[in-house]
């Protein structure tokens, strides 16, 4: 099955910064990569996604990286801001609906006024 | 704009007993999801359906019952509580045709603790 890692597992960036998290899956038969973003108290909330037959999703102050090929995509932050503290997962997704869903453990991104 | 409404927010339990986590949505998803959180973990699929009358299990479903009768609702059914069932709650929806690579939209969540 599916095996999902994201790192680092805590980010702690100066207000203004960026930030990089990592997702590494194991399934080459995953076509889509989402990024969700949960805060204290609420569900995820999807902010960016990809499909495999892109390599760069831009939008505003973040943007998303594929590398099919390394099986791992990223989530970029710039200009970090503190309502962007939350904990966000990835979960890489296969189309067949025979495939289980699996989803990182989180990132917990604390952004330091 | 309601989306995915989950009740009760919070609920404590004592061992042994039953209850039914509800979960509705008004976006005329066709899949639905059930997932648990416990602390600083990620969420683990219990039961997902791809529409009315059809369900299949997740990542982690012993001690769990789902059905779909209708497309907005898809409830969760504990039977027998046990403590290993302490966890956050999150139901979520989305639009496929066939396929699961589609964003989720998920509730607040239900926060259940069995003493």
């Amino acid at each position: 099955g599916e095996n999902v890692e994201q790192h680092p597992s805590t980010l702690s960036v100066q207000e203004g910064d960026s930030a990089v998290i990592k997702c590494t899956y194991s399934d080459s038969a995953s076509n889509y990569f989402p990024w969700y973003k949960q805060e204290l108290g609420k569900g995820p909330q999807l902010i960016i996604d990809i499909r495999s037959n892109v390599g760069e999703k831009k939008d505003q102050r973040i943007a998303v990286t594929l590398n099919k090929t390394a099986k791992h995509f990223s989530l970029h932050i710039t200009e970090t801001q503190p309502e962007d503290s939350a904990v966000y997962f990835c979960a890489p997704t296969p189309p067949d609906s025979n495939y289980q869903l699996i989803w990182g453990a989180g990132t917990k991104l604390i952004i330091k006024p | 704009n309601a989306g995915v409404t989950q009740t009760p927010k919070f609920r404590i339990l004592k061992i042994g007993q039953s209850m039914t986590l509800q979960c509705t949505q008004d976006m005329n998803h066709n899949y639905m999801y059930w997932y648990r959180q416990d602390p600083g973990m990620g969420l683990k699929l219990i039961y997902y359906s791809v529409g009315a009358g059809i369900t299949d299990k997740g990542e982690v479903p012993n001690g769990y019952n789902v059905s779909r009768s209708t497309t907005e609702d898809f409830p969760l059914r504990l039977e027998l509580a046990a403590p290993s069932q302490t966890s956050v709650y999150f139901c979520a929806s989305s639009y496929s045709i066939g396929r699961k690579d589609q964003p989720q939209h998920f509730g607040d969540g239900t926060r259940l603790s069995i003493l």
